[in-house]
């Protein structure tokens, strides 16, 4: 079964400029998730789609962070404009039902490392 | 909202030894606790979960107990190997619409051989 897959691997960017990072998730899983993962911290959720539909998005920074997940599958997240604090690990998870009061297994994506200069 | 701490930040031990992690929760409300391992340049992976109904889970060598009562729970590794090396993070979750996670801060794990 082939895992979350997430690209780029590595972006460097200047402040200020856009970034989107691009995931796809295990075949059938309903719930995708994106976590901001600072170094030395653990990952903090931003925000939770269940199928192409927003389940959570109370962490998500809206006025600079968006996210879609068009026809339920894949899903971008964007940053517009960036900010130096935004340099992070950005990991995709997906899950088969996450949501709908089911806890279940959440698999990570190898995340994309993002560097604002 | 839930809180996670999670000690220590970093833990080294020789092989063959065993290592303890401990982690500790703000709302009683919690009910599943996962942990993840986490390799340099990889995304978590999950090595083992509890739900609240269970005390103890062990899956070989790795083992988890759970105490609702003190909102606490611990990750227990036997027997050591060089491989285990990797940051550890716990999490918490309540059961929801959304069973959102809240993470610990990380264990950096070294095995020294």
């Amino acid at each position: 079964e082939a895992g979350v897959a997430q690209s780029p691997r590595y972006k460097i960017i200047e402040k200020r400029q856009s970034v989107a990072f691009w995931c796809n998730p295990i075949s059938g899983h309903a719930t995708l998730y994106w976590y901001q993962q600072i170094l030395g911290q653990g990952p903090k959720l931003l925000i939770q789609f269940q199928n192409n539909g927003v389940v959570d998005d109370s962490q998500l920074p809206k006025d600079r962070f968006s996210a879609e997940r068009l026809k339920g599958v894949d899903s971008t997240l964007k940053i517009q404009p960036a900010k130096l604090e935004d340099s992070a690990v950005y990991l995709c998870a997906s899950a088969l039902e996450g949501g709908s009061w089911g806890q279940e297994t959440q698999y990570f994506g190898p995340g994309t490392r993002l560097l604002v200069l | 909202g839930e809180n996670v701490e999670q000690h220590p930040s970093t833990l080294s031990v020789q092989e063959g030894d065993s290592a303890v992690i401990k982690c500790t929760y703000s709302d009683s409300a919690s009910n599943y606790f996962p942990w993840y391992k986490q390799e340099l340049g990889k995304g978590p992976q999950l090595i083992i979960d509890i739900r609240s109904n269970v005390g103890e889970k062990k899956d070989q060598r790795i083992a988890v107990t759970l105490n609702k009562t003190a909102k606490h729970f611990s990750l227990h590794i036997t027997e050591t190997q060089p491989e285990d090396s990797a940051v550890y993070f716990c999490a918490a979750s309540i059961r929801s619409a959304t069973n959102k996670l809240i993470f610990g801060t990380g264990t950096l794990l070294a095995v020294q051989p």
